[in-house]
């Protein structure tokens, strides 16, 4: 198994432009996660999916963070319009069944706007 | 508000010692305690996973302990390597989908 894919893996934008982040979970898990991990505030929990659906996204910081799931194979992340402080490295996770079990990461997009 | 904390200085070991990583929570009763290591540039990878009524958990050189009392996890790494250079993030779950993560302590391991 290729384990979570992300993509981009580098994201260089100004500020103002739209930013779209992908990932592809593990096949077979039902679960997906989108994290977002700072030095000042360390790994940040913005949405839940579970079967393709939305569970509890009361971690995305503001209405310009959007995020879809459109099938079990592909999920993405947009911020629009993109800020400064949106700069961070980005996780997408994904587990067989959403409870406290181990979490497979991807390798991240390290987003920086300017 | 939910805290899992770490210390935020970095650990340096001679080759061949115990590593030892605390972890608190604070306003928080987790039932699982997740520990994940983490080299740069790279996603967090899972190691363990210890329940409340579990005192002790060992995987190889690995050992996780979860003291409800005291609020804490200690994570030690025993005859630790230069390879276990790297950080380690501890991370709560009360049973539900949700996992609070701490920031992560830094380990470096001299040869």
């Amino acid at each position: 198994d290729a384990g979570v894919i992300q993509s981009p893996r580098h994201e260089v934008t100004e500020m103002g432009q739209e930013v779209t982040l992908r990932c592809k979970p593990i096949s077979g898990h039902n679960s997906l996660f989108w994290y977002r991990q700072t030095m000042m505030r360390g790994l940040e929990l913005l949405i839940y999916f579970n079967n393709n659906v939305p569970i509890d996204d009361s971690g995305m910081p503001e209405d310009r963070f959007s995020a879809k799931m459109p099938n079990a194979s592909f999920s993405t992340l947009k911020i629009q319009p993109s800020e400064p402080r949106d700069s961070a490295v980005y996780f997408c996770a994904s587990t067989l069944a959403g409870g406290p079990e181990e979490q497979y990461f991807g390798p991240g997009t390290r987003l920086t706007v300017t | 508000s939910q805290k899992i904390e770490q210390n935020s200085e970095a650990l340096n070991i001679q080759e061949g010692k115990t590593a030892t990583l605390t972890c608190n929570y604070t306003n928080y009763s987790p039932a699982y305690l997740q520990w994940y290591r983490q080299d740069p540039g790279r996603g967090p990878v899972f190691l363990l996973l210890i329940r409340e009524n579990e005192k002790e958990k060992r995987k190889e050189r690995l050992k996780v302990t979860f003291d409800t009392t005291l609020k804490q996890s200690l994570f030690h790494i025993t005859a630790s390597q230069p390879a276990d250079s790297a950080t380690y993030l501890c991370a709560g779950n009360t049973g539900g989908f949700k996992t609070i993560f701490g920031a992560g302590t830094r380990l470096f391991v001299k040869a």
